[in-house]
């Protein structure tokens, strides 16, 4: 079975630069999860969508960011335009929500990002 | 309000040494899992282990092995033998009931790198 699928799984862009990540989430999952991680912060949660709906967008860091799930199979994170301190390892994940309660998440591979 | 705390930053044993990961966490609910991730220098997150809260029977799978009490708000992991692949950053993570603004959401630790050495 296919696991999470994002894409690119490199990124190197020059600062300004529109940036635009994309994720596949498991088949039959109903949560998406976007993640930051970098070495100061941690693995940080961005947004997640529940039936593809954005449930919290707390974590998104400025108005650059944006995320959409168009459907149940597909979702992108934007950042527009693109700094230096957005460099970072961005992964999506999905899970199963059922009964109120969530099950584990499976991280996609991650995308390394760099912005020069 | 929900919170992971693993107090160890780093770990290094020695191969062949057993060693064990703390996890301690905070929630008011009665009902929540609790999970592992192992993150290897590839990078990616691997699922290990859930575990419901009404169950507090310890879990073992080969090497690994999981301590859970709910008296202490415990979770941790312990790995017998250890052997250089074991090296990783380890996430413990907690999840509750949904209370409409948290559903779907894991709470992570920040992780403990631990690292086995030849």
């Amino acid at each position: 079975d296919a696991g999470v699928i994002q894409s690119p799984r490199h990124e190197v862009t020059e600062m300004g630069q529109e940036v635009t990540l994309r994720c596949k989430p498991i088949s039959g999952h109903n949560s998406l999860f976007w993640y930051r991680q970098t070495m100061m912060r941690g693995l940080e949660l961005l947004i997640y969508f529940n039936n593809n709906v954005p449930i919290d967008d707390s974590g998104m860091p400025e108005d650059r960011f944006s995320a959409k799930m168009p459907n149940a199979s597909f979702s992108t994170l934007k950042i527009q335009p693109s700094e230096p301190r957005d460099s970072a390892v961005y992964f999506c994940a999905s899970s199963l929500t059922r009964h109120r309660l969530n099950y584990e998440q499976y991280f996609g591979p991650g995308t390394r990002l760099t912005v020069t | 309000a929900q919170k992971v705390t693993q107090a160890q930053t780093e770990i290094s044993v020695v191969e062949k040494e057993d060693v064990t990961l703390d996890c301690v966490y905070e929630t008011r609910d009665t009902t929540y899992y609790l999970f592992w991730y192992k993150q290897p220098p590839s990078g990616e997150l691997v699922f290990l282990i859930r575990r419901n809260s009404f169950d507090e029977q310890n879990e073992i799978s080969g090497r690994y092995s999981w301590n859970f009490q709910k008296s202490t708000s415990s979770f941790n992991f312990t790995i017998t033998a250890s052997q250089v692949v074991d090296s990783a950053v380890y996430f413990c993570a907690l999840s509750d009931i949904d209370r409409g603004s948290t559903l779907g959401r894991l709470y992570f630790g920040r992780g403990t790198q631990l690292t086995v050495w030849p």
